[in-house]
């Protein structure tokens, strides 16, 4: 299977405490994306990467998470001193970006479950 | 602001029988738009898109949307439900401005097909 892939998909942590997320994507991908979803929310976008470039961060991105993709390949999303709210999935995904026009598909992760207690 | 309505919380639907999850959005511009599905505690599966041309869009799994534009709408049909289909459905539009190719989504639609 060559699809995006993220680990680790379940994470309990108490409060505090510094959790990372890793995601893979799909291989030939140059566009990288960070979302995060609640329970009984759609996906809030966090931020994304042009090969390993970040290009954009959402107001939701505070400044204890931190996004790298170090060499333009898989990523890492750090969340330092987690609180309960930061509880939810977090959603990586990918897609090819040849031209500003095109409606190349954005396909996601399975998600990585975060639980704070 | 830019935003992706989903009126309904959950469309209860008897199988063999056609099903329809709404969608209207709120963007400037001519958006391309996305439905996506997700089963528990399972990420976002990419269902179909509309970039242009006919306004009848076919996907994955039998699913078919319709565009109409005077409307801002992009509902998602299938003509036969299957049990199987039970699922959280997502609507997703991406403005044609924007460079970041994100997308916006709605706050979902739960189907919910009864044997």
């Amino acid at each position: 299977d060559t699809g995006v892939s993220q680990d680790p998909r379940h994470k309990i942590t108490k409060r505090g405490q510094n959790v990372t997320f890793r995601c893979d994507p799909i291989s030939e991908h140059n566009r990288l994306y960070w979302y995060r979803q609640t329970l009984g929310q759609g996906p809030e976008f966090l931020t994304y990467f042009q090969n390993e470039a970040q290009l954009e961060k959402s107001r939701l991105l505070s400044d204890r998470f931190s996004a790298e993709r170090p060499k333009g390949s898989f990523s890492t999303l750090e969340i330092q001193r987690t609180e309960q709210g930061d509880s939810a999935m977090y959603l990586c995904a990918s897609s090819l970006v040849p031209g500003f026009t095109s409606g190349n598909t954005i396909y996601f992760g399975e998600g990585s479950w975060l639980t704070v207690v | 602001a830019q935003s992706v309505a989903q009126p309904e919380d959950q469309v209860n639907v008897a199988e063999g029988n056609p099903l329809t999850v709404k969608c209207t959005y709120s963007v400037s511009g001519n958006p391309y738009l996305f439905w996506y599905v997700q089963y528990p505690n399972r990420g976002l599966q990419f269902l179909l898109k509309y970039i242009t041309g006919d306004n009848l869009v076919k996907g994955s799994y039998g699913f078919e949307a319709e565009f109409n534009k005077s409307q801002t709408s992009f509902h998602l049909k299938k003509p036969s439900a299957l049990v199987s289909d039970s699922a959280l459905y997502f609507c997703a539009v991406r403005p044609r401005v924007d460079s970041s190719y994100k997308l916006i989504f709605g706050s979902g639609t739960r189907l919910l097909v009864r044997p």
